[in-house]
């Protein structure tokens, strides 16, 4: 079975400056999909970004990046530039490629933006 | 806007009593899901419906029952609530390019078992 982890609890940042959320996993699939959903206040989970095992490079958007690291099973989010808007609760979700597409999230981290 | 659109968004029940949370989308997605978010617990599985007509068990099923009404709607019914059932719940639903998209979610439901 797959497992998600986020260590990370809570995490603060000052407006402007960098942050990264860790994310760890483990899986015996060979191919898979990984995601950063954010969950502002609003309660709604928004896709942040996403990521395929099998592609090397690193996705990124806008100031939105990640580290993935497929060996280590590693999955961080970079949040570069740090916005007050970005204060959320975020949440790294892992999904198979094969069968039905369900997730496994971690249990989410809650980062507040400092202004 | 469409979208998946979940009622209620909030609601108090007493212990034992009985109600069903609806789901409903409007972009023609086969698969519809039920997830439950507790505190320091992420999103837990409840229920999937891969297709109209199928529903399968996830990670947390216990207490509650499906119904794929057709392709559109999805609902979750709690039988006998308990307090252990306090939670926020979310109904998503995905297509064909799920593995692009992600899913799209509800605004989920927060309901309080007293």
């Amino acid at each position: 079975a797959q497992t998600v982890t986020q260590s990370q609890p809570e995490m603060s940042v000052q407006e402007a400056e960098t942050v990264t959320l860790s994310c760890t996993y483990d899986t015996s699939e060979s191919n898979y999909y990984l995601f950063w959903y954010k969950q502002p206040p609003s309660r709604q989970m928004i896709l942040v970004i996403r990521q395929e095992a099998y592609k090397q490079q690193n996705a990124t958007e806008n100031r939105f990046s990640v580290n993935f690291q497929k060996a280590a099973k590693s999955f961080s989010l970079k949040i570069s530039d740090s916005q007050l808007g970005d204060t959320a609760m975020y949440f790294c979700a892992f999904m198979k490629t094969s069968g039905t597409y369900k997730y496994i999230f971690g249990t989410g981290t809650r980062l507040k933006v400092l202004a | 806007n469409a979208g998946v659109t979940q009622t209620p968004k909030f609601q108090v029940l007493k212990t034992g009593q009985s109600m069903t949370l609806q789901c409903a989308q409007d972009m023609n997605h086969n698969s519809m899901y039920w997830y439950r978010q507790d505190p320091g617990m992420g999103l837990r599985l409840i229920y999937y419906s891969a297709s109209e007509g199928t529903t399968d068990k996830g990670e947390v099923p216990n207490g509650y029952n499906v119904s794929r009404l057709n392709k559109r709607e999805f609902s979750l019914r709690l039988e006998s609530a308990a307090p252990s059932q306090t939670s926020v719940y979310f109904c998503a639903s995905s297509g064909d390019s799920v593995p692009s998209r992600g899913y799209t979610f509800g605004s989920g439901t927060r309901l309080t078992v007293v």
